[in-house]
Order: structure tokens, then sequence, then C-alpha cells
């Protein structure tokens, strides 16, 4: 089944130990996004592409990273976590309709939980 | 710019009662509306969608329609299990964009 997939599921760093979490697809959608998300609130975009095109939403702090090598990988770099980036990252993809009256959504990934010690 | 506005939470409710989850929006243009459903734990799943004014879009006894004339998407349910407590979120897609609500979790007892 196509799907959307992240690894590890948990995650447990230390404060100021560089992280990565992955995501990987095989939907084949050229649109990837990566959220933050608290205690069941909404989930809180901090950036997305458009195929290799980064758009990186205005609030996300520079301490958030992403990289995207290829269609179906990517990647998401926390270079010095604090307590308060302890949280669910989800990962998403959706096809890219700009402009179109078809239909949209995200597919999301389970998620990867971050601990920060 | 687009929002959603969803009811707060939490919400409990014993077995095989009625649910229903106010869920407004505003946009411009032709957005999409979604109910996602997230378990503890878990990521987010599309528990249905509706694309357009009058769309009524249903899984598993949920069910909601787009109404334009309200700008609403209430999510409801005849009886809901035990197994469907979970946070729910309504959401609006435009574009490449997808906004969220604030989520409600809802608590079913038996």
């Amino acid at each position: 089944d196509a799907m959307v997939i992240q690894n590890p599921r948990y995650q447990v760093t230390q404060f100021g130990k560089p992280v990565t979490l992955s995501c990987s697809q095989t939907l084949n959608h050229n649109v990837m996004y990566w959220y933050q998300q608290k205690s069941s609130q909404a989930p809180k975009l901090l950036f997305h592409y458009y195929d290799k095109d980064f758009n990186n939403e205005a609030d996300t702090p520079d301490n958030f990273q992403s990289r995207r090598p290829n269609t179906s990988f990517c990647f998401l770099d926390i270079r010095s976590p604090g307590l308060g980036d302890a949280a669910m990252y989800l990962c998403a993809t959706s096809r890219d309709l700009t402009g179109t009256r078809v239909s949209y959504e995200q597919f999301f990934g389970p998620g990867t939980r971050l601990t920060v010690l | 710019g687009d929002s959603v506005t969803q009811m707060e939470g939490p919400v409990t409710l014993s077995e095989e009662a009625f649910l229903t989850i106010n869920c407004t929006y505003t946009a411009t243009g032709y957005p999409s509306l979604f109910w996602y459903v997230q378990y503890p734990g878990e990521g987010l799943q599309l528990l249905l969608k509706a694309t357009k004014a009058d769309d009524k879009g249903s899984n598993k006894g949920f069910e909601a329609t787009y109404r334009k004339e309200t700008t609403s998407f209430h999510l409801e349910k005849g009886s809901v299990q035990v197994s469907d407590s979970a946070v729910y979120f309504c959401a609006l897609g435009n574009n490449n964009d997808m906004r969220f609500g604030a989520g409600t979790r809802l608590t079913v007892k038996p």
C-alpha cells in the first residue's frame, strides 16, 4: 500500500544534541510537509517543499532545518534541541494542486515523538 | 486568511449516544473540507472529506455536510462506541494550504 513512513516512531535526545527525523513516501507526491504538534493541539506547519523548492514558515525557529534529497525522502534536522522542542513531529504529503479545483488532501505519517532530556 | 473554528472539548459521552462536533470556516475560493481523527500516539488519519457545497462525506458511521450558506462542516455520528475515543480535527484545504481547527477530544464511556 502507498503510504507515508516516519522513522523512528520514538526518539530521545539530550538537550542541545542534534537530532534528525526522517520521512519517506511511496505516493510519489511532489509536496511534503513537516508539522510540529504538542499535546493534541492542532499541528503547526514548520515548512514544506514543492519538489525541491523549500518554503519556510515565518515563525519557524532557525533551530529547525530540512532536507529533501529526492522525491521520496525528507528529513527534519533540529540543530540544538531544547526542552520546548519536545513534541510529536508529523510528516505529510500531497499532490501540487495549485490553481486547480481538484480535491486536495494531505496524507500523514504516524509521527515521531521526540523527547528531550 | 482562511481559518477554521472548532467546538472546544473535551466531550464525554456514553456509548450509543449521539455525537455532534461543530466546525465553521472562513475561506476564499473553492476549499475542500476534512475531518481527521487522531488516536493516542498516532498520526492524523483522514476520516471523511467533502470537496464542494452540499457534498456529504461519510465513513465508519460518521457524517458531515459541506454547508456553504452557514460556512459549516459539523461532524455527526448517531451512536458512538468506546473505540471512537480520539481527538478530532476539522480542516480546510485550499490549494496547497491546510488549516486545522484546535481539535476536540472525545471520550466515550461504556
